[in-house]
């Protein structure tokens, strides 16, 4: 299994407080994905990133930041929470953009309640 | 934005059936996957298609790029109680900083003994 942990694995905060996931990599790969998980939408690109201090907003990147100052750790922020962020959230890193092309591993996910 | 349409969104059948669902873009991809999951998971890999036409198998899955490279389909044959799950394809194009990986809405296959 890829080395991959997400923190917190389950969380429940109010609509308006911030909130970080982290997702932490032991594989040294260069690209870190963050993914929501909606029912009937699948797996939506959040933002992700290609290297250290180097991201890129993917198809529903509103409401959120990222950050990467390692290449081990890839943080996801909601400045202010809301109701509509409440999903499963999943870190993804992939090894090479050639050969590998789009072969993700994927960590357990991180279950967010926005109340 | 890019979308992939998935079908069928569920599926009950009895074990040993085959199972077939499909993947449907109005943009081309240069790779279709196919990523299977199980409850309390994170989606793993089952299938990589790199080449339009390409056909491959993996066990009991076979799996096809379409010619047109906008389509892609998963057949699963004499299914068992362990193919319960989801499953997600995804189209790939490739950029200079990584490109994307666009995911279907899943199939939902459900397997009775």
């Amino acid at each position: 299994d890829a080395g991959i942990t997400q923190s917190p694995r389950h969380k429940v905060t109010e609509t308006g407080t911030p909130v970080t996931l982290r997702c932490h990599q032991t594989e040294n790969h260069r690209y870190m994905y963050w993914y929501r998980q909606d029912p009937g939408h699948g797996l939506r690109l959040i933002h992700y990133s290609y290297g250290v201090k180097d991201t890129d907003k993917g198809e529903v990147s509103d409401g959120y930041s990222v950050s990467r100052s390692k290449t081990e750790d890839f943080l996801l922020t909601l400045e202010s929470a809301t109701s509509s962020q409440t999903s499963v959230y999943f870190c993804a890193i992939s090894e090479s953009i050639t050969g590998q092309a789009g072969e993700l591993f994927f960590g357990e996910g991180s279950r967010l309640t926005v109340l | 934005g890019q979308q992939l349409n998935q079908s069928p969104q569920s599926m009950f059948i009895q074990e040993g059936e085959d199972v077939s669902m499909n993947c449907t873009s109005s943009s081309i991809f240069n790779t279709w996957l196919w990523y299977k999951q199980e409850p309390g998971e994170g989606p793993v890999l089952l299938i990589a298609l790199y080449k339009a036409g390409e056909l491959t198998s993996n066990g009991r899955l076979t799996a096809q790029f379409g010619i047109t490279r906008k389509d892609s389909f998963l057949n699963i044959s004499a299914s068992i109680p362990s193919d319960v799950g989801i499953y997600f394809c995804a189209g790939f194009r490739g950029g200079n900083q990584g490109g994307k990986l666009i995911f279907g809405q899943g199939t939902e296959l459900s397997v009775k003994p």
